[in-house]
């Protein structure tokens, strides 16, 4: 009865290298979220998937980052040529669409940017 | 463009009494809202929700409480422990075009103290 689960807890990286975040879903569920959360700040919508599909990226800076999720395996969010702005905690959420909206969380990513 | 608001960052109550935690929001279209609490280190765990066709919900000590006309919602929580110092996340959806894509927008907030 695994929740949503997410690596690696922590990651540290230095200025310009890449990050991987990985995010595999509930069980059954087939829809994943990613949010980031700035230092001091509420969680921020990036980007909604389902298997092999972006649903809605409107949270998504324009460069440098991607997500996907693969019709195996988890989700991915990449970051590229990381900065110092990129730390935050990253947290994937996962449902079964046409639920009541609830959307259940992972223990997040906590990326820090050296 | 902050849909959500959560205008006080941190609460500080006493054991026992009554945590009343506040929202607003903007967009008329949202239609579902939810309280997440977040502990430290952890991610949001959801606690109760609403839908825009009712004013009430209760669940426990958890009370939801929505006034659509003045786009504002809070959380009452009573009565309060210890245990439930975090942070309450206020979050909504429905506000997208052609359907629900269950994501949400979320506030920022607010630190509940909650003192023995």
């Amino acid at each position: 009865n695994a929740g949503v689960m997410q690596n690696p807890r922590h990651l540290v990286r230095r200025r310009g290298q890449e990050a991987r975040l990985r995010c595999s879903p509930m069980k059954g569920h087939s829809h994943v979220y990613w949010y980031r959360q700035l230092p001091e700040e509420g969680l921020k919508f990036m980007v909604y998937l389902q298997k092999e599909n972006i649903i809605d990226e409107s949270g998504m800076p324009k460069e440098r980052f991607s997500a996907e999720f693969p019709k195996e395996g988890p989700s991915i969010l990449r970051i590229q040529q990381v900065v110092r702005g990129d730390s935050a905690a990253y947290f994937c959420a996962s449902s079964v669409f046409g639920a009541t909206g609830e959307l259940f969380f992972g223990e997040g990513s906590r990326l820090t940017v050296l | 463009d902050q849909q959500v608001k959560q205008n006080s960052p941190s609460l500080s109550v006493q054991e026992g009494r009554i945590s009343i935690l506040n929202c607003d929001y903007t967009n008329s279209m949202f239609d579902y809202f939810l309280w997440y609490k977040k502990y430290p280190a952890e991610g949001p765990t959801f606690l109760i929700s609403i839908s825009s066709i009712k004013d009430k919900n209760e669940d426990g000590r958890f009370t939801v409480f929505l006034n659509k006309s003045a786009k504002h919602l809070s959380l009452h929580i009573v009565p309060s422990q210890p245990g439930d110092s975090a942070v309450y996340f206020c979050a909504a959806s429905g506000g997208t075009l052609g359907g629900a894509t269950n994501k949400l927008i979320f506030g920022t907030g607010t630190l509940l103290a909650v003192q023995p």
